[in-house]
């Protein structure tokens, strides 16, 4: 079945460092969403990107949608502590009627 | 800002037994889904439900499972004979539609279920 891989597993950055997260699905996507999950929290939407090669930023971070729309980054810069947690990306197949795959996350931990 | 909630936010039940989740989705909402998420692990997706049918499931979502929407507001997941391995966060999420910009999914805070 479709899968969308995600590294690194773990990130672990001193506060101040750059972070990124990368996904790569084995088909075509309509859409990528990105979600982050704080310990013991809930998926919280943080983006959906649907356009090949699109790029979008939200203050420090950056999300990329790959040409081919099978791969996709989330690039968190000058990381802070509030950024802990895991993030996830989940696509959207073609012709899905809304099923998100999900990637296994990356979890982030920021030294203070 | 509407949410999606859930109850209970924690059920333990015996093996074999019966368990409804509940869900009220965001009021202006067609989509709707269950999903869950073992310890430690990714979201799984289990079924999206759209016009009172289920439009998608995956392997997991056997027999044993059946969802519902018994009034305007409430969408329920229901475990029929619980196992072991059914322990986990199950998570409703809710969409205006099921793609495009409308296609973003807001989850509820979720409902774990320990089977004992």
């Amino acid at each position: 079945g479709q899968q969308v891989m995600q590294i690194p597993q773990y990130q672990h950055v001193q506060e101040g460092e750059d972070f990124t997260t990368y996904c790569n699905s084995s088909t075509t996507l309509s859409n990528i969403q990105w979600y982050k999950q704080r310990p013991g929290g809930h998926p919280v939407f943080l983006i959906q990107l649907v356009k090949s090669g699109e790029v979008k930023k939200q203050k420090r971070l950056t999300f990329q949608f790959g040409e081919a729309k099978k791969n996709s980054s989330l690039h968190i810069t000058a990381t802070q502590t509030t950024d802990v947690g895991t993030y996830f990306c989940a696509g959207r197949r073609v012709g899905s009627q809304g099923n998100l795959i999900f990637g296994k996350g990356t979890k982030l931990s920021v030294k203070p | 800002e509407p949410e999606v909630t859930q109850t209970p936010s924690h059920q333990v039940t015996q093996m074999g037994q019966e368990v409804i989740l509940r869900c009220v989705p965001i009021s202006n909402h067609l989509y709707f889904y269950w999903y869950r998420q073992i310890l430690g692990q990714k979201v799984e997706f289990l079924v999206s439900f759209y016009n009172n049918e289920i439009s998608e499931k995956s392997e997991i979502f056997d027999d044993q499972f059946s969802v519902e929407r018994p009034d305007g507001s409430n969408f329920t997941l229901k475990i029929r004979s619980t196992k072991l391995e059914d322990s986990a966060m199950y998570f409703c999420a809710s969409s205006s539609t099921s793609g495009g910009a409308g296609g973003t999914q807001y989850f509820g805070p979720g409902t774990r279920l320990l089977v004992l």
